[in-house]
């Protein structure tokens, strides 16, 4: 168990610029969550998977952000047309979802700047 | 609606002084709740989590919370205060193991 690996640790990317970043969840895990994190907040749902079927999305989710996680394994989160607004860290967390057991276990984390 | 509240965005103790966070939440349906702690440059380490078993629930590094449902609070406390105990802490909650809801945090100082 190596835990929650996310990649890269670190973005730069120019405004209007497309980015894509990779979380790898530990290897049982069935559940696989996206959050935001900016400065002095708490991380922000952004959405979640079950195996390979994303089962919900945040309302305040923009269009230009889409997730997958094609074989239940790792899963991309790719932010198109980039703004400002979107630099943050972006979390990634897995559970393995097993009766009243919801523990996540979070990856480092990518933190993305938008210049 | 689910929600959570932390007062007190930062809190200082002196070393050796008991430590007490504090979280309130909102919920429609009996919730889950954890608390979190982030170390600088680090992920989220869950410390302890409440899942309507025992209303006291003992976590790692000596830390413990009370679900008080008369209340709708969940408060952090840890009897002494270690250096090692300076972080970021998030309480959060689930109303039914999908969505989390995380507070604004509350930021530890452990005063030598």
């Amino acid at each position: 168990d190596t835990g929650v690996s996310q990649d890269p640790r670190h973005k730069i990317t120019k405004r209007g610029q497309n980015v894509t970043f990779r979380c790898d969840p530990i290897s049982e895990h069935n559940r696989l969550y996206w959050y935001r994190q900016t400065l002095g907040q708490g991380p922000e749902f952004l959405t979640y998977f079950q195996n390979e079927a994303q089962l919900e999305k945040s309302r305040l989710l923009s269009d230009r952000f889409s997730a997958e996680r094609p074989k239940g394994s790792f899963s991309t989160l790719e932010i198109q047309r980039t703004e400002q607004g979107d630099s943050a860290m972006y979390l990634c967390a897995s559970s393995l979802v097993a009766g009243v057991s919801y523990e996540q276990y979070f990856g480092p984390g990518t933190r993305l700047t938008v210049t | 609606a689910q929600s959570v509240t932390q007062l007190g965005s930062h809190v200082s103790v002196s070393e050796g002084a008991l430590v007490l966070l504090r979280c309130n939440y909102s919920s429609s349906v009996p919730p889950y709740l954890f608390w979190y702690v982030q170390y600088p440059n680090q992920g989220l380490q869950l410390l302890l989590k409440y899942t309507s078993a025992a209303t006291l629930v003992k976590g790692i590094n000596g830390f413990e919370a009370e679900f008080k449902k008369s209340e709708t609070s969940f408060h952090l406390t840890k009897p002494s205060a270690h250096m090692s105990d300076a972080a970021e802490y998030f309480c959060a909650v689930s109303e039914y193991g999908n969505q989390f809801y995380f507070g604004t945090g509350t930021s530890l100082t452990v005063i030598p």
